[in-house]
């Protein structure tokens, strides 16, 4: 059973810049959770997908975007990047959105705006 | 407002030294808690949630719902204890999760 995987690792932007980061979700999972961790703080959700379609919202404005794919895979987009976007961003999957089921975090995209 | 408030941002203990993590949270309903833990290097993890009533590690936490409390405890700390807890909730495990700020458990050999 293959974890939670996020590309790239690490990476650097200057403001204004557009950032795509990518996430495979655990085996046989269909939710993927987005979050953002800043320095010195707890993860705070961005939004989530099951089954391709956003399955709730954080408090992030719209130039924080997602997709999943048909093989449950997402990604996060972020425009118009800030240096307040400088943050780790996790991906967390989930079997299914309704029932009581743990979420499985990736290793992180550290992510550095200039 | 829901929030989880995690007053402690480091906590310092001798190795075999009881310990003991503090959570608050506010929420309009019944969530569900959870105790999440990152080890040095690691991805972060769950260690236990309360409707599981298990005890991992040899931590435990009962839910206060009178006092909205969801303290982690260990009668006797190890050194490889020493890692970033954080203290989350949500309406169901599946859904978005809501995390304190994280304490940072350190033991001293």
């Amino acid at each position: 059973e293959t974890g939670v995987t996020q590309s790239p690792t690490h990476l650097i932007k200057t403001r204004g810049q557009q950032v795509t980061l990518r996430c495979s979700s655990q085996s046989g999972h269909n939710t993927v959770s987005w979050y953002q961790q800043a320095l010195g703080q707890g993860p705070q959700f961005i939004f989530q997908y099951y089954r391709e379609e956003e399955n709730g919202r954080g408090n992030f404005p719209p130039r924080f975007s997602g997709l999943q794919f048909p093989n449950y895979s997402s990604e996060l987009n972020v425009n118009a990047l800030e240096l307040d976007d400088s943050a780790l961003y996790l991906c967390a999957s989930s079997e299914d959105r309704a029932t009581s089921i743990e979420q499985f975090f990736g290793p992180g995209t550290r992510l550095t705006v200039l | 407002a829901q929030r989880v408030t995690q007053p402690e941002k480091l906590l310092s203990v001798f190795k075999g030294a009881p310990v003991e993590l503090k959570c608050n949270y506010s929420y309009s309903g019944s969530p569900e808690l959870f105790w999440y833990v990152q080890y040095s290097r690691q991805r972060l993890q769950l260690l236990l949630r309360h409707i599981s009533r298990e005890s991992i590690k040899g931590f435990t936490a009962d839910l206060n719902k009178g006092e909205t409390s969801f303290h982690l405890k260990k009668p006797f700390a190890q050194e490889e204890d020493s890692a970033m807890y954080y203290c989350a909730l949500s309406k169901s495990s599946a859904s978005k999760i809501i995390f304190g700020s994280g304490t940072r458990l350190s033991i001293r050999p």
